[in-house]
């Protein structure tokens, strides 16, 4: 069966640093998720993507973070200078091919540590 | 907002036992609802949705409109049943999941 791999599985950085999640989605799948779960809370949207661009963000998605589809098959979310609280399992999902279908396949998972 | 509530934290039967996990939504509106379920060191995958109206695993869920409720049953829960459970719920209009807080199930033998 497919699926979404991601990497790292787990990276621990310095505050301010910049971190590159990445995810390689499921290949025919055209939607692309990133959500992100702090230690004994819900896991929380973050931003989709659609069509090579951002088709919804949530408030948590500040400037700090970005997110990529560099070369057809990667997709990747930057964390352009990490707080201590973005650390958590930050998860990559895809859903798709066809719109609405709303059944997200989900990534191992890469867990983040700003110390 | 959307919000799903998944009043426990914990829930823990033996083996053979009723099993229900609660799951509450607020949306006004006609809302997509869906189980995940993480077992023990493995990722977050579907367990089951509203529309499709089916069983996996011997689990069900019933969309309850009137008490705006998607709770999980299986009439004889299993040790392999273990994991963790969400609950999420999507809004026509968005693209996200919103997810509860979860309920790791316990079966013990």
């Amino acid at each position: 069966e497919p699926e979404v791999t991601q990497t790292p599985s787990h990276q621990v950085t310095q505050m301010g640093q910049e971190v590159i999640l990445r995810c390689v989605p499921i290949s025919n799948h055209l939607y692309f998720y990133w959500y992100r779960q702090i230690l004994g809370q819900k896991v929380e949207f973050l931003v989709s993507f659609y069509n090579n661009e951002i088709s919804e963000k949530s408030e948590i998605f500040d400037d700090q973070f970005s997110v990529e589809r560099p070369d057809g098959s990667n997709f990747t979310l930057k964390i352009r200078s990490t707080k201590l609280e973005d650390s958590a399992m930050y998860f990559c999902a895809s859903s798709g091919p066809f719109r609405g279908a709303n059944v997200l396949t989900f990534g191992a998972g890469s867990r983040l540590t700003v110390l | 907002a959307q919000r799903v509530t998944q009043p426990e934290k914990l829930l823990s039967v033996f083996k053979g036992a009723p099993v229900e996990l609660k799951c509450n939504y607020s949306y006004s509106g006609s809302p997509e609802l869906f189980w995940y379920v993480q077992y023990s060191r493995q990722r977050l995958q579907l367990l089951l949705r509203h529309i499709s109206r089916e069983s996996i695993k011997g689990f069900t869920a019933d969309l309850n409109k009137g008490e705006t409720s998607f709770h999980l049953k299986k009439p004889f829960a299993q040790e392999e049943d273990s994991a963790m459970y969400y609950c999420a719920s999507h809004q026509g209009g968005s693209e996200k999941l919103v997810f509860g807080k979860g309920t790791k199930l316990t079966v013990n033998p």
